[in-house]
C-alpha cells in the first residue's frame, strides 16, 4: 500500500497565484485532516473531514478552501498565495477518531515570494 | 495558552539513556493521546496510541497518560542514535481533530 501521497514535494508560489495541494490515500480511511507545520509552533489543522461530502474548518483555515468529493481525494487549494501560507503542509489519514492514530504523508514544502 | 504544552528542548542525552518526554493539556474533552516521531524533512509517524490513563508498552517505548493531571508522557529506554528526532505528543477529541504540542527535539549522542 502507498498509505498517503502528497503532491508536490515542493513548489515555489508568487503572491496572489492559487494552487491545490494534492493529496490522496489508498486505505479507504474516512477521516482526512490537513496541517501546516511553522517552526516553534508545531501542526496546526486546517481543515478536516470525516467522510465524503463532509469538511468542516480547523483552527487555521483563513486563505484554504477543501473539497471531499470521494474517500480517497482531499484536495487543499490556495485562494490568493500570501508569504504567511509559507510552510510545510502534512495531509494525514484515518479510519475514525477511535482507531489507531492518524497516518501522514511526507509533505509538501510551500514557498510564497 | 496553548491547548498543549510541550518543551521545545533540544533535550540531549548519550546512548543507552532513558529519554522523558512530557506534555501538559489544558481541555479535558480531549480523550484520545498520541505521540509522533519525526525525522528532519519527513512527515510524523505513529510512535503510541492510547485513550485511557495508565501505562502503554511497545518494545522501548512507554507511553504513560494522568488525565486527572492533564499529563502525558513518553519514555525511551536504551535510547540510540537513531531516536535522535523530534517527538510530538499530539490528543484528539471524538471528531478525530488533533491539537499538537510544538515538539521536542531530542539527540541522544553515541
Amino acid at each position: 500500500n502507498a498509505g498517503v501521497t502528497q503532491t508536490p514535494k515542493f513548489q515555489v508560489l508568487k503572491t496572489g497565484q492559487s494552487m491545490t495541494l494534492q493529496c490522496a490515500q489508498d486505505m479507504n480511511h474516512e477521516y482526512m485532516s490537513w496541517y501546516r507545520q511553522d517552526p516553534g509552533m508545531g501542526l496546526r489543522l486546517i481543515h478536516y473531514s470525516v467522510g465524503a461530502g463532509i469538511t468542516d474548518q480547523g483552527e487555521v483555515p483563513n486563505g484554504y478552501n477543501v473539497s471531499r468529493s470521494t474517500t480517497e481525494d482531499f484536495p487543499l487549494r490556495l485562494l490568493s498565495a500570501a508569504p504567511s501560507q509559507t510552510s510545510v503542509y502534512f495531509c494525514a489519514s484515518t479510519r475514525g477518531a477511535a482507531s489507531d492514530g492518524y497516518t501522514f504523508g511526507s509533505g509538501t514544502r510551500l514557498t510564497v515570494v | 495558552q496553548k491547548e498543549v504544552e510541550q518543551d521545545p528542548g533540544p533535550l540531549s542525552v548519550p546512548e543507552g539513556a532513558i529519554v522523558s518526554l512530557n506534555c501538559t493539556y489544558s481541555n479535558s474533552a480531549f480523550q484520545y493521546f498520541m505521540w509522533y516521531r519525526q525525522y528532519s524533512r519527513k512527515g510524523p509517524e505513529l510512535l503510541m496510541y492510547t485513550y485511557s490513563s495508565g501505562n502503554k508498552e511497545d518494545g522501548r517505548f512507554t507511553a504513560q497518560v494522568d488525565k486527572s493531571s492533564k499529563y502525558i508522557s513518553l519514555f525511551i529506554r536504551d535510547s540510540q542514535p537513531s531516536d535522535s528526532a523530534t517527538y510530538l505528543c499530539a490528543i484528539g477529541d471524538s471528531w478525530g481533530k488533533l491539537q499538537f504540542g510544538a515538539g521536542t527535539q531530542v539527540v541522544v549522542t553515541p
